[in-house]
């Protein structure tokens, strides 16, 4: 079966142009999640979807963060224009759906450098 | 606010030892405990979940424990190899609670 499947795996951008990051989850899992990771920290969600539908957005700056799940598969989370503290890695996970407890599948990440 | 607290400090044992990682939360009460393990580059890796009612949980040479009085749960690891040297993070959660992730702790196993 494959796994959480994230692209590119790294990106290296100039402060201020946009970036945007995919994720294809593991087939049949309703809720995806992104997360972003700094160096040293666990990660940090930024947004969960329930299906099509955004359940927790609460920690998404959506000043300059967008993110969508348009046919509750795959989905793009950009971020317009990218700053300097943008750069981190940013992991997609996936579940099977329904509760917060469930365990999480996660891929391998992009790496984010802005300069 | 939630606050979840992992040895800051990397963890150095030697092979063969017992590794035990420490998970402290406060504000909140968590019917559930994952412990996840994350190796540099890749994503977290799903290791187990405790329930609320339960104290002890085994998978191998894996344990784990959760005081809901003390709110604390501690990993262990027996036996320990050098491939197990890598990064463990706790996630206390539970029902649609919001998932905040540990710090983790950096655990390096010598030969």
């Amino acid at each position: 079966e494959a796994g959480v499947v994230q692209s590119p795996r790294y990106k290296i951008i100039e402060k201020k142009q946009p970036v945007a990051f995919w994720c294809n989850p593991i087939s049949g899992h309703n809720t995806l999640y992104w997360y972003r990771q700094n160096l040293g920290q666990g990660p940090e969600l930024l947004i969960r979807y329930e299906n099509e539908e955004a359940v927790d957005d609460s920690q998404l700056p959506k000043d300059r963060f967008s993110a969508e799940r348009l046919k509750g598969v795959d989905s793009t989370l950009k971020i317009q224009p990218a700053e300097l503290g943008d750069s981190a890695v940013y992991l997609c996970a996936s579940s099977p759906g329904g509760t917060a407890q469930e365990t999480q599948y996660f891929g391998p990440g992009t790496r984010l450098l802005v300069l | 606010s939630q606050k979840i607290e992992q040895n800051s400090e990397a963890l150095n044992i030697q092979e063969g030892k017992t590794a035990t990682l420490t998970c402290n939360y406060t504000n909140y009460s968590p019917a559930y405990l994952q412990w996840y393990r994350q190796d540099p580059g890749r994503g977290p890796v799903f290791l187990l979940l405790i329930r609320e009612n339960e104290k002890e949980k085994r998978k191998e040479r894996l344990k784990v424990t959760f005081d809901t009085t003390l709110k604390q749960s501690l990993f262990h690891i027996t036996a320990s190899q050098p491939a197990d040297s890598a990064t463990y993070l706790c996630v206390p959660s539970g029902g649609y609670n919001k998932l905040i992730f540990g710090a983790g702790t950096r655990l390096a196993v010598h030969p």
